[in-house]
């Protein structure tokens, strides 16, 4: 029972690179949402998916992209990467857009030099 | 004012003892809450989920639910070493969204 996964786990980039983060749930589930963390600022909304065809932006959303690619994946984009998005990334899912509960994938660690 | 407030802690409870971790909000209508284990470097776990006033149990774990007071907590019965984790408490707010506090440091001393 994978339930959500993330890929990669660990990456390190140049300032200015580019890179995608992956994320797949396999519950059937309609929402599906991008998250980082930082020390002391708690889970910050980046963007997300209600459902498979839209998505929209959450609290943070500057410097970063998404795309639904199909109702099981949920990518995120940094096209070009800043010291300031050194953080860790959470992929989650529900089963319907709010008022349930969220399950999170393991969490990739970026760090930007 | 935060959307979400928690102690950070660290909280310490020897172990056996009942841990009490409090969460305020500010969003009147919420109504669906939420709380999450994370231990360091792991990802946030779902705990317990509650909706409506009063105390929902699972285990050892009880969550109680005050709409009027907009106040969650969490209490943890015969609290283990094991039970030493960050805890997240979240509410989502309107239709998409999820809402989280920073978390309270929990620290089960052996």
């Amino acid at each position: 029972n994978a339930g959500v996964t993330q890929t990669p786990k660990f990456q390190v980039l140049k300032t200015g690179q580019s890179m995608t983060l992956q994320c797949a749930q396999d519950m059937n589930h309609n929402s599906m949402y991008w998250y980082r963390q930082d020390p002391g600022m708690g889970l910050r909304l980046i963007y997300y998916s209600a459902s498979e065809g839209t998505t929209d932006k959450g609290e943070v959303p500057n410097g970063y992209n998404v795309s639904r690619l199909n109702k099981r994946e949920f990518s995120l984009r940094l096209e070009s990467a800043a010291p300031s998005q050194t953080s860790v990334y959470f992929c989650a899912s529900c089963a319907q857009t709010g008022g349930t509960e969220a399950f999170f994938g393991q969490g990739t660690r970026l760090t930007v030099v | 004012q935060k959307e979400v407030e928690q102690n950070s802690g660290p909280l310490s409870v020897p172990e056996g003892a009942i841990a009490s971790l409090n969460c305020t909000y500010s969003d009147r209508v919420s109504q669906s809450f939420f709380w999450y284990r994370q231990y360091s470097g792991k990802s946030p776990e779902l705990i317990m989920s509650i909706y409506s006033n009063g105390d929902k149990e699972d285990g050892r774990f009880t969550a109680q639910l005050n709409k009027a007071s907009q106040y969650v907590s969490l209490l943890i019965r015969d609290s283990q070493p094991s039970d030493s984790a960050t805890y997240l408490c979240a509410f989502s707010q309107g239709t998409y969204k999820y809402i989280f506090g920073t978390g309270t440091r929990l620290k089960v001393l052996a």
